[in-house]
């Protein structure tokens, strides 16, 4: 079954500075999708970021990069020159087969400080 | 703004009441999810529908029930509520699995007291 671990309950980051948030993840599936979500404090899920398994290249999307390790099963988002509206939770998830519902990890909540 | 709605907003009730969540996905969308998200269990998948079919489930409870009309909009049903029910609620749609990315409403939070 699909798992997906984030070791970082809470992080810090200077403002303008750039962060990794860590995620990896366990499955037997040969083709899975990675994503990454933020949710800020008024609840909502922005997707922020894909990355296919078969896909060479890692992701980017603005300040965003997805750090995709296969060997190491891990796919860790990168934001780069930090800004305070970043400040919130930060989920990975991995596609489950191809049936498109997503296994997501338990969250790291990041704090980016002025 | 993800193009999904969810209604109500939110919703406060009593114990063994019962709760009806609607979601309208987004527009050319035919897979609809719920998840559940509370402290203690994070996100859960609940359910996917797909063009009215169920597709998937996950962790819901047998008190749950869920379906996705013609049109597409989908309903949640929460009945017998119990205090461990209190959650905030969120559906999500799709074009197609795998690769797409799951679009978000802003959510129902219930609490039952």
């Amino acid at each position: 079954a699909q798992k997906i671990t984030q070791t970082q309950p809470g992080m810090f980051v200077q403002e303008k500075e750039a962060v990794t948030l860590d995620c990896t993840y366990d499955t037997s599936d040969p083709s899975y999708g990675l994503f990454w979500y933020k949710q800020p404090s008024s609840g909502e899920m922005i997707f922020l970021i894909y990355q296919g398994s078969y896909d060479q290249q890692n992701a980017t999307e603005g300040r965003y990069s997805l750090n995709f390790q296969k060997a190491r099963k891990s796919a860790n988002l990168v934001i780069s020159a930090s800004q305070l509206g970043d400040s919130a939770m930060y989920f990975c998830a991995t596609s489950y087969n191809q049936g498109g519902k997503l296994i997501f990890g338990q969250g790291t909540e990041l704090s980016v400080k002025p | 703004d993800s193009g999904v709605t969810q209604t109500p907003k939110h919703l406060i009730t009593a114990t063994g009441q019962r709760v009806t969540l609607r979601c309208s996905p987004r527009s050319g969308d035919l897979s609809v999810y719920w998840y559940q998200q509370s402290l203690d269990q994070g996100l859960q998948f609940l359910i996917q529908y797909y063009n009215g079919e169920e597709r998937a489930k996950g962790n819901i409870l047998e008190r749950f029930s869920a379906q996705q009309f013609p049109d597409l909009h989908s309903e949640l049903n929460l009945s017998s509520l119990e205090l461990g029910d209190s959650a905030l609620y969120f559906c999500a749609s799709s074009v197609e699995g795998g690769r797409s990315p799951l679009h978000f409403g802003n959510g129902t939070r219930l609490t039952v007291t």
